[in-house]
C-alpha cells in the first residue's frame, strides 16, 4: 500500500457522461497530480494542486476539471464522456510543490461504453 | 514542450543478463531524473532517482547514470530475475525544473525469462 488512496478502483459509464475521480494524499503530503495513462500515448500529465491551489496543468480538457479540498483529497470530474477518455488514471502526491519523491495511487480504470 | 524519449519500447532478457534502457530528455534545465516500475494492474513505483549534481547512482543491483550534456540517462538492471519482469518509466521535471510535475517516457516492458 502507498499510502495514496484512489476511489473507485474500476469505472464503467456511458459516452455523454460525468463520472467524478477521488484521490486521499499521503498522510503530510500537500501537492497532488492527476495522470492519465493510455496504451499509445504513456502517462500524461493533466493537473497539478498544492495545498488547495492549482500549481501547474499538462494537457488536461477542457471538459475535465479538479480540485483539491481543504483536507487535501481532491476530485478529478470528467464531463460529456467520449469513448476515446477510457484510460487508467493515476494521482500522485509529494511533500511539497516539488517532484521529487512522487508515491502513485493504484489508480482507477474508467471504461466508457 | 518538454518531451521525455524512452528506448527501446520492449526488452526480453534471459535471467541472469543485464538489461539497460535509455532515455533522453529536452529541458536542459531539468535537475531531477526518476524510475519508475510498474507491475501488472499497480500503480507505478518509485525504484530509483537521480538528481543532475551527480553522475552515478546504485542501489543493489539497480544502477542509473546521467549524462547532462548530452541530456540523456540510463537504467541499468544487472542479475535479472524474473520478478523484474514489468513496465520501466523514466521521467524528468517539466518546465525548467522549477515546477512540479514530471513528464514521463513511454515506458519500456521488460521480460525477464526464466
Amino acid at each position: 500500500d502507498s499510502g495514496v488512496t484512489q476511489t473507485p478502483k474500476h469505472l464503467i459509464t456511458a459516452t455523454g457522461q460525468r463520472v467524478t475521480l477521488r484521490c486521499s494524499p499521503r498522510s503530510g503530503d500537500l501537492s497532488v497530480y492527476w495522470y492519465q495513462q493510455s496504451l499509445d500515448q504513456g502517462l500524461q500529465f493533466l493537473i497539478h494542486y498544492y495545498n488547495g491551489e492549482e500549481r501547474a496543468k499538462g494537457n488536461i480538457l477542457e471538459r475535465f476539471s479538479a480540485q483539491q479540498f481543504p483536507d487535501l483529497h481532491s476530485e478529478l470530474n470528467l464531463s460529456s464522456l467520449e469513448l476515446g477518455d477510457s484510460a487508467l488514471y493515476f494521482c500522485a502526491s509529494s511533500v511539497a510543490g516539488q517532484s521529487y519523491g512522487y508515491t502513485f495511487g493504484s489508480g482507477t480504470r474508467l471504461t466508457v461504453v | 514542450g518538454e518531451n521525455v524519449e524512452q528506448h527501446p519500447s520492449t526488452l526480453s532478457v534471459q535471467e541472469g543478463d543485464s538489461a539497460v534502457i535509455k532515455c533522453t530528455y529536452s529541458d536542459s534545465a531539468s535537475n531531477y531524473f526518476p524510475w519508475y516500475k510498474q507491475e501488472l494492474g499497480k500503480g507505478p513505483q518509485l525504484i530509483i532517482d537521480i538528481r543532475s549534481n551527480v553522475g552515478e547512482k546504485k542501489d543493489q543491483r539497480i544502477a542509473v547514470t546521467l549524462n547532462k550534456t548530452a541530456k540523456h540517462f540510463s537504467l541499468h538492471i544487472t542479475e535479472t530475475q524474473p520478478e523484474d519482469s514489468a513496465v520501466y518509466f523514466c521521467a524528468a521535471n517539466g518546465r525548467g525544473g522549477s515546477q512540479g510535475n514530471l513528464i514521463f517516457g513511454k515506458g519500456t516492458k521488460l521480460s525477464v525469462k526464466p
